[in-house]
């Protein structure tokens, strides 16, 4: 089946500094990627829908600035968040969707920042 | 505008027991309906979808799911539970080429 990798699936990094999280549709192409953010017990939260070869569509309060998306080739999307604090402490899922209506999900990364 | 209802936060069945994982919807058009499971640390895994075919859709690890249009509900359930199924559920709509909505999830407990 359709599968979707994330990576790194934990990083902690320092406060101020960015980290990139790389998503990669291993066995399809997806011109459309999705970020989600999940807080601790909460649901999953969209962030962007990432396009390939154009810029991201942020949802209403997601700061573009600092979660930069970037959907170079039909099978890999970025997020860099820039410019870290605690506060983006979080776990990010990327998801893809090949032709169909099944939308799959990457295995998750865990960001700390401390 | 989709939206997804999943009634009780927390959900805790005897080992062997029914499990029932109520979801309610709200679509303007013909929605295809999605059941994910996510455990501990792990990110979401697809148990079964709905993709207005057959109304009771069987999924993965012996969970299925009926689709009733006239009460808006998708609920999942699984005859007997397993320790293994302690975990996140979550219902998810889309209308099709827009992004998952999702509903808040539901932990699912498993007593010996």
């Amino acid at each position: 089946g359709a599968v979707v990798s994330q990576h790194p699936s934990r990083v902690i990094c320092k406060s101020g500094t960015s980290v990139k999280i790389e998503c990669r549709s291993l066995d399809f192409q997806a011109t459309t990627m999705f970020w989600y953010r999940q807080f601790p017990k909460k649901s999953l939260m969209l962030m962007a829908t990432s396009n390939e070869g154009s810029k991201a569509t942020y949802e209403q309060g997601v700061e573009k600035d600092k979660f930069l998306i970037n959907h170079a080739s039909l099978t890999l999307s970025t997020l860099t968040v820039t410019s870290a604090h605690p506060e983006d402490s979080s776990f990010y899922i990327c998801s893809a969707k090949p032709s169909g209506n099944t939308i799959y999900f990457g295995e998750g990364s865990w960001l700390t920042v401390v | 505008a989709q939206s997804v209802t999943q009634l009780g936060s927390h959900v805790s069945v005897s080992e062997g027991a029914l499990v029932l994982l109520r979801c309610n919807y709200s679509s303007s058009v013909p929605p295809y309906l999605f059941w994910y499971v996510q455990y501990p640390n792990q990110g979401l895994q697809l148990l079964l979808k709905y993709t207005s075919a057959a109304t009771l859709v069987k999924g993965i690890n012996g969970f299925e799911a009926e689709f009733k249009k006239s009460e808006t509900s998708f609920h999942l359930t699984k005859p007997s539970a397993h320790m293994s199924d302690a975990a996140e559920y979550f219902c998810a709509v889309t209308p099709g080429n827009t992004p998952l909505v999702f509903g808040k999830g539901t932990r699912l407990s498993v007593i010996a």
